[in-house]
C-alpha cells in the first residue's frame, strides 16, 4: 500500500460527459502527479501541482484540468468525453519538488468511455 | 529529456538471478538513473536508483557502467511476485518542478517461471 488513495476504482460514462477522479495523496506528500496509461501511449505524464499550484503540464487535453486544494487533495476533470479517453489514470505524490524526490502511485481509476 | 532503451520482454526462472539492461547514450552529468516497476493491476513503484556508484537496496541491485551510458537492474533471486514491467527512467537532480515528471518508455516485461 503506497498511502496514495484514488476514488473511484472504475468509472463507465458515455461520450461526451464529464467526470472527476479523486487523489489523495501519502500524509505530508505536498506534490501531487497525474498520469495517463492507454494501451497505445503507454504511461504519460499529464500535469503537477505542488501545495495547491500548478507545477508542470504535460501532453493534457484542454478537455481536461486539473486543481489541488488546501488539503492537498486533488482531482483531475475530463469533460467532453471521447473513446479514446479511455485509460488508467494514476495519482501520485513525492514529498515536494527535489528532482530526486520517489514517487508513491495510487491503484488507479479505470476509465471507459461508451 | 535523455531517452532509455530497454528490450521489451525477458524470461527467468524463479530463484534465479535477473539482469535487465538498458541502454542510456545520452545522459547528461545531472541525470540519475531510476527504476521502477509496475506489477499487473498496480501503479508504478519505485525500486532503485543511483548516479555513478553500484546500489543496493532491499529489491534490487543496479549497475552502472563506468561511462554511465548504460546499466543493469539485478533481481538476485526472482520470485513470481516479481513479473512486472520494468522501467528505467533517467531524472535530473535539479529542485523546482519542472523536472519532476516520469517520463515512461516502453519498459521491459519480466516473465518469471515456477
Amino acid at each position: 500500500d503506497s498511502g496514495v488513495t484514488q476514488t473511484p476504482k472504475h468509472l463507465i460514462t458515455a461520450t461526451g460527459q464529464r467526470v472527476t477522479l479523486r487523489c489523495s495523496p501519502r500524509s505530508g506528500d505536498l506534490s501531487v502527479y497525474w498520469y495517463q496509461q492507454s494501451l497505445d501511449q503507454g504511461l504519460q505524464f499529464l500535469i503537477q501541482y505542488y501545495n495547491g499550484e500548478e507545477r508542470a503540464k504535460g501532453n493534457i487535453l484542454e478537455r481536461f484540468s486539473a486543481q489541488q486544494f488546501p488539503d492537498l487533495h486533488s482531482e483531475l476533470n475530463l469533460s467532453s468525453l471521447e473513446l479514446g479517453d479511455s485509460a488508467l489514470y494514476f495519482c501520485a505524490s513525492s514529498q515536494g519538488l527535489a528532482g530526486l524526490d520517489t514517487q508513491y502511485f495510487g491503484p488507479g481509476t479505470r476509465l471507459t468511455v461508451l | 529529456d535523455a531517452k532509455t532503451t530497454q528490450p521489451n520482454s525477458m524470461e527467468s526462472n524463479e530463484e534465479e538471478p535477473v539482469h535487465l539492461p538498458c541502454n542510456h547514450s545520452t545522459i547528461s552529468g545531472t541525470d540519475y538513473i531510476h527504476w521502477y516497476r509496475q506489477l499487473p493491476s498496480q501503479g508504478p513503484e519505485y525500486v532503485i536508483h543511483g548516479l555513478t556508484s553500484n546500489v543496493n537496496n532491499r529489491m534490487a541491485s543496479l549497475a552502472i557502467a563506468e561511462d554511465r551510458k548504460s546499466s543493469t537492474l539485478i533481481l538476485h533471486r526472482a520470485t513470481l511476485r516479481d513479473a512486472a514491467v520494468y522501467y528505467c527512467i533517467l531524472r535530473d537532480w535539479g529542485y523546482g518542478g519542472a523536472t519532476n515528471k516520469l517520463i515512461f518508455g516502453t519498459g521491459t516485461l519480466l516473465a518469471v517461471q515456477p
